[in-house]
């Protein structure tokens, strides 16, 4: 199993421009989640799915959009890219019923200038 | 007040020494916690759950009072590679959609 992958690894965005990070993940876990990381900051979850078709805002989610069409995808979109989004995105599964333990893709690291 | 609050450190400690970590959380219907590691530049990875009993798991010791809504990570004979940063991570519970809670992180340095 790879786990949870994450696209791409390193980006550098211009202010206003879009991208998708891609989220990926083989362990068949219902429960996926979006995190942003700032220096010095814990965790901030920017959205959330408990399964295909259902997505949820977290604490932080403007600015952000997602859909989760399928079990084992979960993109991220920026649409307008600003400084304050400077960040490493992480990407996260777990399972439902019980399992509480979750597991992190490698991080997206962007910058925006 | 931050739902999870921990010492940022760094704790600069030798190896061989013992070493511990306290954390604070704001919610008392908090149900679940947990502590995890993120290597630097890295993904967090769970280092162990914590019971309300207490748990040992090799060198390291987990404690919870919730009556206090404090956690612990007791660290003994400090490796180089136990280097790292250890996050307290609450889970808020059912009413919270079991979303989990991440505290900034402390910073620990083990050195030779």
């Amino acid at each position: 199993n790879a786990g949870v992958t994450q696209t791409p690894k390193f980006r550098i965005l211009k202010i206003g421009q879009s991208m998708t990070l891609q989220c990926t993940q083989d362990m068949n876990h219902n429960y996926m989640y979006w995190y942003r990381q700032d220096p010095g900051m814990g965790l901030k979850l920017i959205y959330y799915s408990v399964g295909a078709g259902i997505t949820d805002k977290g604490e932080v989610p403007n600015g952000y959009n997602v859909s989760r069409s399928t079990t084992e995808d979960f993109p991220l979109r920026l649409e307008l890219a600003a400084p304050s989004q400077t960040s490493v995105y992480f990407c996260a599964s777990r399972e439902s019923g019980g399992g509480e333990t979750q597991y992190f893709g490698p991080g997206t690291r962007l910058l925006v200038l | 007040r931050k739902e999870v609050e921990q010492d940022p450190g760094p704790f600069n400690v030798p190896e061989g020494a013992t070493v511990a970590f306290n954390c604070t959380y704001s919610n008392s219907a908090s149900q679940s916690f947990f502590w995890y590691r993120q290597d630097c530049r890295k993904e967090p990875k769970l280092l162990m759950s914590v019971y309300s009993s207490g748990n040992e798991d090799g060198r390291f010791t987990a404690q919870l009072n919730r009556a206090s809504q404090y956690i612990s990570l007791l660290i003994r004979d400090s490796k180089l590679s136990d280097s790292a940063t250890y996050l307290c991570v609450v889970n808020g519970g059912w009413e919270y959609g079991n979303k989990l809670v991440f505290g900034a992180g402390t910073i620990l340095r083990v050195k030779s």
